[in-house]
């Protein structure tokens, strides 16, 4: 079956260390986003990615960077520049379609804490 | 900018009863609009979607909402609720990207909680 894996599940995370986040589809989906989610505020658009070799920051891009080497991953990295990671981390992709306008589809998300 | 507001945090209905969720947007365009649910610890499902046409939009789990554009609202409802219904929902408006894809805004969520 096609969908969205995103590993680890559970995620612990050091003062001053780098963790990345893996997130891999099998949709053949070109475009690919990152979301952080806290208790009570939604999901908030942290970056996405329209085409391989392409990403653009969404609305809270700080302490975070991405990569697109290949159509299928897009993982995130949340570096230490982030000050307060602990958060429900979701993936998700969509296909272009007709005027754009298919719906995104979203893994299982992983939980990011602080040790 | 485009904003969503899910005015209620959260809903408690008893088994078998109706449920009814808010949303309300802030769109200068007609806008893309979605309902997703959420249950603990996991991803987002997508409930149903609007784009155009027909403004009552049918969607899965026997959940459907309609679109009221002199209100600015996407209201989802359910004649009558299953004990397997109580989760998060999430209302969105999705922007227009250019190639590829759409943006999505979410709305805070409403988590309902179902009485036997």
């Amino acid at each position: 079956d096609g969908g969205i894996t995103q590993s680890p599940k559970y995620l612990f995370r050091k003062e001053g260390q780098n963790v990345t986040l893996s997130c891999e589809q099998n949709l053949n989906h070109d475009a690919m986003y990152w979301y952080r989610q806290d208790p009570g505020q939604g999901l908030r658009l942290i970056y996405y990615s329209q085409i391989v070799n392409d990403f653009q920051k969404g609305d809270i891009a700080e302490g975070y960077s991405v990569s697109r080497e290949k159509k299928e991953s897009f993982p995130l990295t949340v570096t230490s520049a982030q000050k307060n990671p602990t958060a429900f981390y979701l993936c998700a992709s969509s296909t272009p379609g007709e005027g754009s306008n298919q719906p995104q589809h979203f893994g299982d998300g992983t939980r990011l804490s602080i040790l | 900018a485009q904003s969503v507001t899910q005015p209620d945090i959260h809903i408690t209905v008893s088994e078998g009863a109706s449920l009814e969720l808010r949303c309300n947007y802030s769109y200068g365009a007609t806008p893309y609009l979605f309902w997703y649910v959420q249950s603990p610890g996991q991803g987002l499902q997508l409930l149903l979607k609007y784009f155009s046409g027909d403004t009552l939009v049918q969607g899965i789990k026997g959940f459907e909402a309609e679109f009221k554009r002199s209100q600015s609202s996407f209201n989802l409802r359910k004649p009558s609720v299953h004990w397997s219904d109580a989760a998060e929902y999430f209302c969105a408006v999705g922007l227009l990207i250019k190639a590829a894809g759409n943006k999505l805004t979410f709305g805070g969520g409403t988590r309902v909680l179902v009485k036997p």
